[in-house]
């Protein structure tokens, strides 16, 4: 089954304590991206990556880092957490040679304490 | 760089009505524009898609409409089904995107159907 998977799907954590939320996809898409969700904002892309070793900012990259060692995973990383990075967070991917059709993953809900 | 307003961001219907959820974008560039839908606890899914050579698009019960002069484009849902109640991005395909799949999405619409 063609998917894209989240871990973990909740987590709670105190400011500044390291944390990283995994991604994976299985479609062998170039193209991944996370994004934010939050209360009448809308998804708003955090960065996002064209290929292996390849990544870019998105809108709000502040106080997030990403990595693509590998085409089917790309890690969020948030080296020191602050409240305001309590949301949803949503990784997404697509295919390069056809039309920007996003598969999303179901989400990891994360609030920083 | 592009914004796409979404209106309204709640709508709530009797279930056999129809809803319309509006979006305007500003990069007249812009040449694909889908709609998402995300249900509770799910990731957003992808219900329809139109691309900027097309005015009108229908699948079923749901259909988009384009106006490219007006930097304008709509979801129409018909018959609402309380299965219909979640929450709707539109989403546009900024300029020099080509096929690197960046979309902008609007802020989101909460649509309840009431049985």
């Amino acid at each position: 089954e063609a998917q894209v998977t989240q871990n973990p799907r909740y987590l709670i954590t105190v400011t500044g304590k390291k944390l990283t939320v995994t991604c994976s996809q299985n479609m062998n898409h170039e193209y991944m991206s996370w994004y934010r969700q939050d209360p009448g904002l809308g998804l708003r892309q955090i960065y996002y990556s064209m290929n292996v070793e390849v990544t870019d900012k998105g809108d709000v990259p502040e106080g997030y880092k990403v990595s693509r060692k590998e085409k089917r995973n790309f890690p969020l990383i948030l080296e020191s957490p602050s409240p305001n990075q309590t949301s949803l967070y949503f990784c997404a991917s697509s295919s390069t040679g056809t039309k920007n059709i996003q598969y999303f993953g179901a989400g990891t809900r994360l609030s920083v304490l | 760089g592009e914004n796409v307003e979404q209106h309204p961001s709640t709508l709530s219907v009797q279930e056999g009505d129809s809803a319309v959820i509006k979006c305007t974008y500003s990069d007249s560039a812009s040449n694909y524009f889908p709609w998402y839908k995300q249900e509770l606890g799910k990731g957003p899914q992808l219900i329809i898609d139109i691309r900027s050579n097309v005015g009108e698009k229908k699948d079923q019960r749901i259909a988009v409409t384009l106006n490219k002069t007006a930097k304008h484009f709509s979801l129409h849902i018909t018959e609402t089904q309380p299965e219909d109640s979640a929450v709707y991005f539109c989403a546009a395909s900024p300029k020099g995107s080509g096929n690197t799949g960046k979309l902008i999405f609007g802020q989101g619409t909460t649509l309840q159907v009431k049985p």
